[in-house]
């Protein structure tokens, strides 16, 4: 299948800093990109989709201001995690796919942890 | 809203024995429906879907079949094999449009096969 590459795998920041995690399609075309949050021994939660080109659209209850998407290629989104607090500590997920009804390649997430 | 619900894990088996894995969803319009994979140390991967009532979805000797009237997309092998210990998500994807990507997770099951 497509690779889709995370980056960083792991990252530990303070609170109040920001922190950018990166999803690539390394192999292909991504023009829709998700991001998903998992908490410890829970499920993975949609948190927004983003369309290269276009402004994010963001699941009800999250915070737009505090969860920063860009899809400015059709290979790259990022999400930047501003003004990080320790209840953003989780593990980010992002999934990509090139077209409507064609399967989604997940990354292999990023480890977020805020002291 | 849109939810998956799942068999609670973790599920503990030996080698050859036959496997099975409950999963229901609500039933808000068609969705297509898919089990994801989670080997140890990897990131998410598509087992088998299926996008319409009766289809069974097939792959590594798993099998799932989409039941319309009992809103149940159950996981099943006959013979499962220790490489087959792993984390198994049950998925359903939103009706139309994006349906492969933007996709509601159940909480996901732990399986480990002993030899």
């Amino acid at each position: 299948g497509a690779v889709v590459s995370q980056h960083p795998s792991r990252v530990i920041c303070k609170s109040g800093t920001s922190v950018k995690i990166e999803c690539r399609s390394l192999d292909f075309q991504a023009t829709t990109m998700f991001w998903y949050r998992q908490f410890p021994k829970q499920s993975l939660m949609l948190m927004a989709t983003s369309n290269e080109g276009s402004k994010a659209t963001y699941e009800q209850g999250v915070e737009k201001d505090k969860f920063l998407i860009n899809h400015a290629s059709l290979t790259l989104s990022t999400l930047t995690v501003t003004s990080a607090h320790p209840e953003d500590s989780s593990f980010y997920i992002c999934s990509a796919q090139s077209g409507v009804n064609t399967e989604a390649f997940f990354g292999q997430g990023t480890r977020l942890t805020v002291v | 809203g849109d939810s998956v619900t799942q068999m609670e894990g973790p599920v503990t088996l030996s080698e050859e024995a036959f496997l099975t894995i409950n999963c229901t969803y609500t039933a808000t319009g068609y969705p297509s429906l898919f089990w994801y994979v989670q080997y140890p140390g990897e990131g998410l991967q598509l087992l088998l879907k299926a996008t319409k009532a009766d289809d069974k979805g097939s792959n590594k000797g798993f099998e799932a079949t989409y039941r319309k009237e009992t809103t149940s997309f159950h996981l099943e092998k006959g013979s499962v094999q220790v490489s087959d210990s792993a984390v198994y998500f049950c998925v359903r994807g939103v009706a139309g449009g994006t349906s492969y990507g933007k996709l509601t997770f159940g909480q996901g099951t732990i399986l480990t096969v002993h030899p």
